[in-house]
């Protein structure tokens, strides 16, 4: 079965320092996979998705992120981070078209000033 | 462009009273429906998703139910609310044999007293 694992509940970033949020993902084909975001009391927003291709996808925001299918994992990275980015961070994975994504449990970025 | 609407945006409703949320598409035809629920530090539950008029699948036995009068419209319903009902309940919808990308509404906050 499908699984996605987000192993960081929450993390806190310096103004300016880099990020990167942690993705590992279980499925046996090639997945397709996504980032969300989520401000708060907001719907989610598309970061960036996966099909195929180069393994290394850039995303609105400056946000990148990469796929190595060895580890099974998708990490979103983003070289210097501002206030506005902290939300809650979503990553996702999906199989056939026509069924639904299956979704991380999140995790929670606080910027520090 | 494509554009999704959720209403109400925010809910306060009794135990025991009857609920209904309503999810509508503009600006696309035959998409893939889904309803979400968000609880706290519990990422997103996929409740039900709709691949047409009047075909739901049902992913978690629960308290409540969906409806697909229309190709664009997509309702949640309970007959009677339960305290474990509130959360945060997300709409969302993708292109018919697409890879899954899904673009979700704003959300309605529902509080059950």
């Amino acid at each position: 079965a499908q699984s996605v694992t987000q192993p960081d509940i929450h993390i806190t970033v310096s103004e300016g320092a880099s990020l990167e949020l942690r993705c590992n993902y279980s499925y046996g084909a090639t997945p397709y996979l996504f980032w969300y975001v989520q401000s708060p009391g907001q719907g989610l927003q598309l970061l960036l998705k996966y099909f195929s291709g180069d393994t290394l996808v850039q995303g609105i925001k400056g946000f990148e992120a990469e796929f190595k299918r060895s580890q099974s994992s998708f990490n979103l990275r983003k070289p210097s981070v501002h206030w506005s980015d902290a939300a809650e961070y979503f990553c996702a994975v999906g199989a056939q078209a026509g069924t639904a994504l299956i979704f991380g449990k999140g995790t929670t970025l606080s910027v520090s000033s | 462009s494509q554009t999704i609407h959720q209403w109400p945006a925010t809910l306060v409703q009794p135990v025991g009273s009857p609920l209904s949320l309503e999810c509508t598409v503009e600006g696309t035809s035959n998409p893939n429906l889904y309803w979400y629920r968000q609880a706290a530090g519990r990422g997103l539950q996929l409740l039900f998703y709709s691949v047409g008029i009047g075909q739901i699948s049902s992913e978690v036995p629960q308290n409540l139910s969906a409806s697909r009068p229309q190709d664009r419209q997509f309702i949640l319903s309970s007959k009677k609310l339960l305290l474990s009902d509130s959360g945060f309940y997300l709409c969302a919808w993708s292109v018919m044999r697409s890879y899954n990308e899904q673009f979700f509404g704003p959300g309605t906050r529902l509080t059950v007293l």
